[in-house]
């Protein structure tokens, strides 16, 4: 199975600052159609996972613009570009180009 | 468009729990519907799947055996049956859809079941 790994798992930050989280993965995750299967998702506590970023870049709908997804093969990132307080959760990435679908451990995102 | 799954349960080990999934707002055939589960306080590990117009079922390996995916394509409802239920079993299980025509993961999640195993 594919194996992603996150950095940092947590990240304090301080509101209206940046924040970058890491995904690499054991595989290329250029799936053969010519996609990344790499999306991320936001857990809120007490909350059920939601996606924020499909197929290594695309917004969902009433996502906000600060988040953005990139990379290539083996190496990803989710930034936000100005934390806000509704931030506050755990960030997973999780791969679907390889069976079967495997999520990282997550990151802890707070608030200084 | 939503996900909404049935309330939690209680059971003891060796026990068999079904957690059910109702979704509404979009052509239930058209779609795969997913299964996950989040240990407390852990990351999430998926479980299987089903096409509800065929319904074929993939699971992960570790599960195989132990976990039946069905559905109910009247009702709108699939279900996921786990059996021979063990205290590492506890977890609140998640119903997520996939894609349809095209390849997507989880756009869409239930509220959440959580399941307790205890003697």
């Amino acid at each position: 199975d594919v194996v992603l790994t996150q950095s940092p798992l947590s990240l304090p930050v301080t509101l209206g600052q940046p924040a970058s989280i890491s995904c690499r993965s054991s595989q290329t995750l250029l799936h053969t159609y010519g996609t990344t299967f790499l999306n991320w998702f936001q857990q809120r506590p007490g909350h059920p996972p939601r996606r924020l970023i499909y197929n290594l870049s695309n917004r969902d709908s009433g996502v906000p613009e600060r988040f953005s997804g990139s990379g290539s093969g083996t190496d990803f990132t989710l930034k936000i570009s100005r934390v806000e307080a509704e931030d506050i959760g755990v960030y997973y990435c999780m791969q679907g180009s390889h069976w079967p679908p495997t999520f990282g451990p997550g990151t802890k995102l707070e608030i200084k | 468009v939503q996900l909404v799954q049935s309330g939690a349960e209680v059971k003891e080990p060796g026990a068999s729990v079904r957690v059910s999934c109702k979704a509404s707002g979009y052509n239930f055939t058209d779609y795969f519907l997913h299964w996950l589960r989040q240990a407390p306080g852990q990351g999430l590990e998926w479980i299987g799947r089903i096409h509800p117009r065929a319904g074929v079922t993939r699971y992960l390996e570790k599960f195989q055996g132990r976990v039946t995916v069905t559905r109910d394509s009247s009702i709108n409802t699939t279900y996921m049956e786990l059996s021979g239920l063990r205290s590492e079993d506890t977890g609140v299980y998640y119903c997520a859809r996939g894609g349809g025509q095209i390849i997507s993961y989880f756009d869409i999640w239930g509220q959440g079941t959580l399941v307790a195993v205890s003697s």
